[in-house]
């Protein structure tokens, strides 16, 4: 098993430029959550997908903030415009179910420096 | 609305050495907690969870972690470390409710084992 997939691993980009993030969920996983890590605030979950559709995107801070799910084994998170304080490092997990009894399985990250 | 306090940002031990890494929640409803162990450049992992039943529950790696309604705790213990345990722990609950399938992270505890 490959676990979870994200691409890039690191990504640096200037302000104002577009940023892709991109997951592969374990297969067979029917759901999908896209976290923040900062400094300041710790781990944040961003929205959450369920057989593919946005189950909560509460935690999305702005509209510059999109995250799409076409089918069960790729997710994306974008960021348009991006800004210095979007820097962090951005985890995608999944697990088989939807609840507290079904593990998330993390992916390494991606860390995003927006200069 | 939940949150979690893990109350040392740092421990630095010795290795074979006991540890206890602190744990404190607030909810105003039940809430199921976890343990999860992130190694450098890793995504988390899973060490524990409490959802039910005994207090006392045992993870992998040989951890453990007691969790105390009265005093809204949830500790993480090993009782003799390896150089290979040095990695962040982050502390978390999920509440029973419809949304539980959401993780409040604490802001981590990094443990450092030292020869």
């Amino acid at each position: 098993d490959a676990g979870v997939i994200q691409s890039p691993r690191h990504e640096v980009t200037e302000m104002g430029q577009e940023v892709t993030l991109r997951c592969k969920p374990i297969s067979g996983h029917n759901s999908l959550f896209w976290y923040r890590q900062t400094m300041m605030r710790g781990l944040e979950l961003l929205i959450y997908f369920n057989n593919n559709v946005p189950i909560d995107d509460s935690g999305m801070p702005e509209d510059r903030f999109s995250a799409k799910m076409p089918n069960a084994s790729f997710s994306t998170l974008k960021i348009q415009p991006s800004e210095p304080r979007d820097s962090a490092v951005y985890f995608c997990a999944s697990s088989s179910g939807t609840g507290m009894f079904d593990t998330q399985y993390f992916g390494p990250g991606t860390r995003l420096t927006v200069l | 609305a939940q949150s979690v306090t893990q109350l040392d940002s740092q421990v630095p031990v010795f290795e074979e050495a006991p540890v206890e890494l602190r744990c404190n929640y607030s909810s105003s409803v039940s809430v199921y907690l976890f343990w999860y162990v992130q190694y450098p450049n890793q995504g988390l992992q899973l060490l524990l969870k409490y959802l039910s039943g005994s207090t006392l529950v045992k993870g992998i790696n040989g951890f453990e972690a007691e969790f105390n309604k009265s005093q809204t705790s949830f500790h993480l213990r090993k009782p003799s470390v390896h150089i290979s345990d040095t990695a962040e722990y982050f502390c978390a609950v999920s509440d029973y409710g419809g949304s539980n399938y959401k993780l409040t992270f604490g802001k981590g505890t990094l443990l450092t084992v030292n020869p």
